[in-house]
């Protein structure tokens, strides 16, 4: 099976712009988590999606947004882009939800100028 | 915050050796889980050990959990330079989402 695959993998964008991830899952897997993880804060949980559906989102800025689509694939959108949103971001999937082990991409280094 | 804290924060230690990395958190959990992370990549999932489990083995890897005491450890026998990367615990509970512990820096040197 195919791993999970995140694109871009590398992104420099400037302070005020907006920015697009996607996340391709693993075959079969409905739920699709995405992470931040920066050196100061480590890893902080933005949202979680099954079946098209936000099932939960962290204490994140509606800034970050996402979405599921119907072949499980997920992106994310952080719009008015601040230099504190420098980070790599990371889509992990799973069979059913955070009990189960999740799969991580390899993520997408953002950087904000 | 409601991270969990890993301790230690670094440890290097010689080829053979055993490591053992502590994480502590503070909720009631359902399972709690281990992962290993390699420089600028992803995740990948060691092991989970369920909330009614107190020790769990997976090759060179021995997980213990002590749900009194809201702790879990890791050790890894025998390590190998290849161990050499950062390892997170992680636990999900009433949040019903994944929180991850600070990590500790595993070095192996050869």
């Amino acid at each position: 099976k195919a791993g999970v695959t995140q694109t871009p993998r590398y992104l420099i964008k400037t302070r005020g712009q907006q920015v697009t991830l996607s996340c391709s899952p693993i075959s079969g897997h409905r739920s699709v988590s995405w992470y931040q993880q920066t050196p100061g804060q480590g890893l902080q949980f933005l949202f979680e999606y099954f079946s098209e559906t936000q099932r939960n989102k962290g204490n994140f800025p509606g800034r970050f947004s996402g979405r599921q689509f119907s072949n499980s694939r997920s992106e994310m959108n952080v719009s008015t882009l601040e230099l504190g949103d420098s980070a790599l971001y990371l889509c992990a999937s799973s069979l059913t939800n955070h009990n189960s082990p999740l799969h991580f991409g390899n993520g997408t280094r953002l950087t904000v100028t | 915050s409601q991270q969990g804290e890993e301790d230690p924060q670094a440890l290097s230690i010689q080829e053979g050796e055993n490591a053992t990395m502590n994480c502590s958190y503070k909720t009631s959990i359902n399972n709690l889980q281990w992962y290993r992370q390699n420089s600028g990549r992803g995740l990948v999932h060691l092991i989970l050990i369920r909330s009614n489990e107190r020790e769990k083995h997976s090759g060179r890897l021995r997980v213990t959990l002590d749900t009194s005491k809201k702790s879990s450890s890791l050790l890894i026998t025998a390590s190998r330079a290849a161990d050499t990367a950062s390892y997170f615990c992680a636990y999900s509970g009433s949040a019903r989402q994944l929180t991850f512990g600070s990590g500790t820096q595993l070095t192996v040197l050869p």
